[in-house]
C-alpha cells in the first residue's frame, strides 16, 4: 500500500539556521510528490510539488525539495530559516485522484 | 484570482444532530476534494467530486456524504455526528488531473 513517512514529530532551529525536513514513500512507480505546509488554524499552503523531469524543485518562500528515486525520498530544504517559517510541515504523495500525508513535522524557530 | 473559501470556519454540533458544510473553489477548477484532519488519524481523504459526479471515495462511513453542484460547489454532509468527528474539515480544488490541490483554510467542527 502506498504511505509516507514524515520520521522527525518536531523539530526545533535556531533563526537562520539551515534545515532539512525528511519525507520517505512507498509506492510502485514514479509518484506524484508535495509539500504542504500548515500554519495554527489555517488550511495547508502548497510549498512545492515534483511531478516529472528536474529532482531538484524549487518552491515558494525558499524551500527546495529533491526527489531521489534510490532512495524513496523527497526531503525538503532551506538554507536559512526565518521565525516565520514556524508551523507543520506536510509531506504527501498522489498515487491516483487522492493525496496520502505524512504524519507532519511541527517546526519550530528560536530566535 | 480568489482562492478555495469554506464555510462556515467553526460549528458546534450535538451527537446525533447532522451538518452540513460548503465549500467553493478557485474560479475554473472543476474537482473538489475533502479531507478530515484530526489529531490522532491526521489528514483522510475523505472523496473527490468532478463536474457533479463523485470520482473516488475514502474509508468512511456512509454518515458522510458529499455532492457537487453546476458551478462546481460543493457541500458534505455528516449525519448522526459522533464526538469522533470532532475535526478540521479542509476542502481542495484543482484546475486538472495534473495540477496540484489548493486548500481552503477548513471548517473546524465541534461535537458535543
Amino acid at each position: 500500500a502506498q504511505s509516507v513517512t514524515q520520521p522527525d514529530i518536531h523539530i526545533t532551529v535556531s533563526e537562520g539556521a539551515s534545515l532539512e525536513l525528511r519525507c520517505n514513500y512507498s509506492y510502485g512507480a514514479t509518484p506524484y510528490l508535495f509539500w504542504y505546509v500548515q500554519s495554527p488554524g489555517q488550511g495547508l499552503q502548497l510549498l512545492l510539488k515534483y511531478f516529472s523531469g528536474d529532482t531538484l524543485v524549487q518552491g515558494i518562500k525558499g524551500f527546495e525539495a529533491e526527489f531521489k528515486r534510490s532512495q524513496s525520498s523527497f526531503n525538503l530544504r532551506k538554507p536559512s530559516v526565518h521565525w516565520s517559517d514556524a508551523a507543520e510541515y506536510f509531506c504527501a504523495v498522489r498515487p491516483g485522484d487522492k493525496l496520502i500525508f505524512g504524519t507532519g513535522t511541527r517546526l519550530q524557530v528560536f530566535p | 484570482k480568489a482562492g478555495v473559501t469554506q464555510t462556515p470556519r467553526y460549528l458546534i454540533k450535538t451527537r446525533g444532530q447532522q451538518v452540513t458544510l460548503s465549500c467553493s473553489p478557485i474560479s475554473g477548477h472543476r474537482s473538489v476534494s475533502w479531507y478530515q484532519q484530526t489529531p490522532g488519524q491526521g489528514l483522510q481523504f475523505l472523496f473527490e467530486y468532478f463536474s457533479e459526479t463523485q470520482r473516488n471515495k475514502g474509508n468512511f462511513p456512509g454518515r458522510f456524504s458529499g455532492r457537487q453542484f453546476s458551478n462546481s460547489r460543493s457541500e458534505m454532509n455528516v449525519s448522526t455526528l459522533e464526538l469522533g468527528d470532532s475535526a478540521l474539515y479542509l476542502c481542495a480544488s484543482r484546475s486538472s488531473n495534473n495540477s496540484p490541490l489548493h486548500f481552503g483554510n477548513g471548517t473546524r467542527l465541534t461535537v458535543t
